[in-house]
């Protein structure tokens, strides 16, 4: 499928919010994900936005949805160290998942 | 419950053995999925099956690699002969369907198989 872009890199403070923004491609997938991977684990799907959403929030976590931009955001307030993961944005391009290159956030005390 | 189960977890080889990854799916799971990692290419989808089929193989780099579902519980990936190239990490994932019916497409990684070939 074609690239679903992300940054590849954020460095935050601890108390910070961070943001992680990503582009995708597919303007038909229904639903588009943010999958989290820590050190030497698999991944995890995080949350996920329904297409027809602008936003949606789950505790710490906030994502933004920009359908006309294609453009998919996430917002984790308060990051704490344990935040510091691999975060990946997928969009859902026909019959697989098709993710990003995953953003590295570290956060530091 | 056991999550998605993947051996071995490291492998060293030299260039031209045969590597086989082995995966077991989560119980019940109707998709099994086989990704590579690596610094470069990210996230890169391989191969995927659903009841045991495959049906999209267009991410197998070369006929160098392989993959089988002979049962429900069980898949393996062989890279033969492997290259330096192929070092990565190796993830297999499975999912119970794919978003259909109005839910959000979970996919259940393994902790993968770390490849070095030397």
């Amino acid at each position: 499928g074609e690239d679903v872009e992300q940054s590849l890199f954020l460095s935050v403070r601890e108390g910070d919010s961070s943001v992680i923004n990503c582009t995708y491609t597919d303007s038909s997938s229904t639903y588009l994900y943010w999958y989290k991977q820590e050190p030497g684990a698999g991944l995890q799907l995080l949350t996920y936005i329904f297409s027809n959403m602008d936003m949606k929030q789950d505790q710490r976590l906030t994502v933004l949805l920009n359908k006309k931009d294609k453009h998919l955001s996430l917002r984790i307030a308060d990051t704490q160290t344990g935040d510091s993961a691999i975060y990946f944005c997928a969009d859902h391009s026909g019959y697989a998942l098709n993710f990003g290159k995953g953003t590295s956030l570290l956060v530091t005390p | 419950d056991a999550g998605v189960i993947q051996s071995p977890r490291h492998e060293v080889t030299e260039m031209g053995q045969e590597v086989t990854l082995r995966c077991k799916p989560i119980s019940g799971h109707d998709y099994l999925f086989w990704y590579r990692q690596t610094m470069m290419r990210g996230l890169e989808l391989l191969i995927y099956f659903n009841n045991n089929v495959p049906i999209d193989d267009s991410g197998m780099p070369e006929d160098r690699f392989s993959a089988k579902m002979p049962n429900a519980s069980f898949s393996t990936l062989k890279i033969q002969p492997s290259e330096p190239r192929d070092s990565a990490v190796y993830f297999c994932a499975s999912s119970l369907d794919r978003g259909t019916s109005g839910r959000a497409w979970e996919l259940f990684f393994g902790e993968g198989s770390r490849l070095t070939v030397l």
